[in-house]
Order: structure tokens, then sequence, then C-alpha cells
């Protein structure tokens, strides 16, 4: 079945890493997503990794994927109040190329 | 901005009406994808349309249909609508190719009293 599960809530100090977790079901997804949430607004797109990928960094961001777990993880490095939001990691069923969301982790950063 | 556009951005009615929400799509984008955001059910989706074609179903209602004109905006229609439809309605769209990065639109909140 599908499921993608997260952590309810995270709580770091600013400047400091963020790591926000993540397990998938589908084996056969090609690629998989994290996705950002602020307050009232839409989702934005924070960066993805294909599945032959370990890792992907991209500025403060890094992926790691462990395919063998199903375990996806999303480090935010320098931590700032404004990545305060819902963090949702995705993965997209490659069938219908939908997307199938975990129920999101809500990042708060204390200054 | 993600160059997706939804309206209207509020949209408040009662039990039994019906409601239709529009997306325009990013230029050139062929994929609409419709999601429903509650706080019970999480962010699931609801539809996608291909170059004016239903191309996969999720979790959508009976009461709820979708269509992709020839100039590439979606329409969602809901409609008998109960409380429980209050939620947070998504569009995204992507271009055609494997890569198939979606983008949401900021969405439709809908309030069903």
């Amino acid at each position: 079945g599908e499921d993608v599960e997260q952590s309810l809530f995270l709580s770091v100090r600013e400047g400091d890493s963020s790591v926000i977790n993540c397990t998938y079901t589908d084996s056969s997804s090609t690629y998989l997503y994290w996705y950002k949430q602020e307050p009232g607004a839409g989702l934005q797109l924070l960066t993805y990794i294909f599945s032959n990928m370990d890792m992907k960094q991209d500025q403060r961001l890094t992926v790691l994927l462990n395919k063998k777990d199903k375990h996806l993880s999303l480090r935010i490095a320098d931590t700032q109040t404004g990545d305060s939001a819902i963090y949702f990691c995705a993965e997209r069923e490659d069938s219908s190329y939908k997307l199938i969301f975990g129920s999101g982790t809500r990042l708060l950063v204390r200054p | 901005d993600s160059g997706v556009t939804q309206t209207p951005k509020h949209l408040i009615t009662a039990t039994g009406q019906r409601v239709t929400l529009r997306c325009s799509p990013r230029s050139g984008d062929l994929s609409v994808y419709w999601y429903q955001q509650s706080l019970d059910q999480g962010l699931q989706f609801l539809i996608q349309y291909y170059n004016g074609e239903e191309r996969a179903k999720g979790n959508i209602l009976e009461r709820f249909s979708a269509q992709q004109f020839p100039d590439l905006h979606s329409e969602l229609n809901l409609s008998s609508l109960e409380l429980g439809d209050s939620a947070l309605y998504f569009c995204a769209s992507s271009a055609s190719g494997s890569y198939n990065e979606q983008f949401f639109g900021p969405g439709t909140r809908l309030t069903v009293l």
C-alpha cells in the first residue's frame, strides 16, 4: 500500500542543523521530493532526489536516501527562523505521476 | 511565485451547494493535478489531467468532478457540499517528460458552513 510517514514535530535552535526524516513504502518510486509549506501559503518545492542517488546537496539542504530501508532525510544546515514551516516529503507513483505525501513535519526554529 | 494561479482564494458556502474552483497552469505545462489538504486526511491526490484527458484518479468523491479545457486551464467542481469538504484545494502543474516536477498554486480555501 501507499504510505509515507514523518514525525510530526521538530524544534531546533537558530543556527543548529535540522534533520527531518521520512519513510516511504513504494520501492519503485523514481523520484522523491521535499516540499515546504509556510502558514497560509501553498507548497514550495525545495528539492528532489532521483532514486539511484544516495545524496544530493543544494546550498543549505542535504537530502540522504537509503533505498534499502526506504528512508529519506532532509538536513537543513544553519537553520534560520525563516525556515520555520511544515515540511512534506513525497514519493511519486510512477504509473500515474501522482504524489503521495507524508503528514508533514512542523519545524519550529527558536531564536 | 510558482506560475500556477488559482481562483478564488477563499470560498465560503453552505452545505448542499455546488462550487467551481479554477486553476491556470504554468505556461506550457500540459499536466494539471488536484490535491485536497484537510486536517484529518492530510494532503491527498484527487485527479490528474494531461492535455485535456483524465490520466489518473485518486481519492476523489463521486460528488466531485474535474475537467481540463483546450487552453489547458482546469476546473474542479464540487457538488452537494458537506461540512467535511472544508479544506484547502491545491492545483499543481507539470511539463511533460520524465522529471515531472510539480509546481503548486497558492490553493483555494473552501469553507462549508
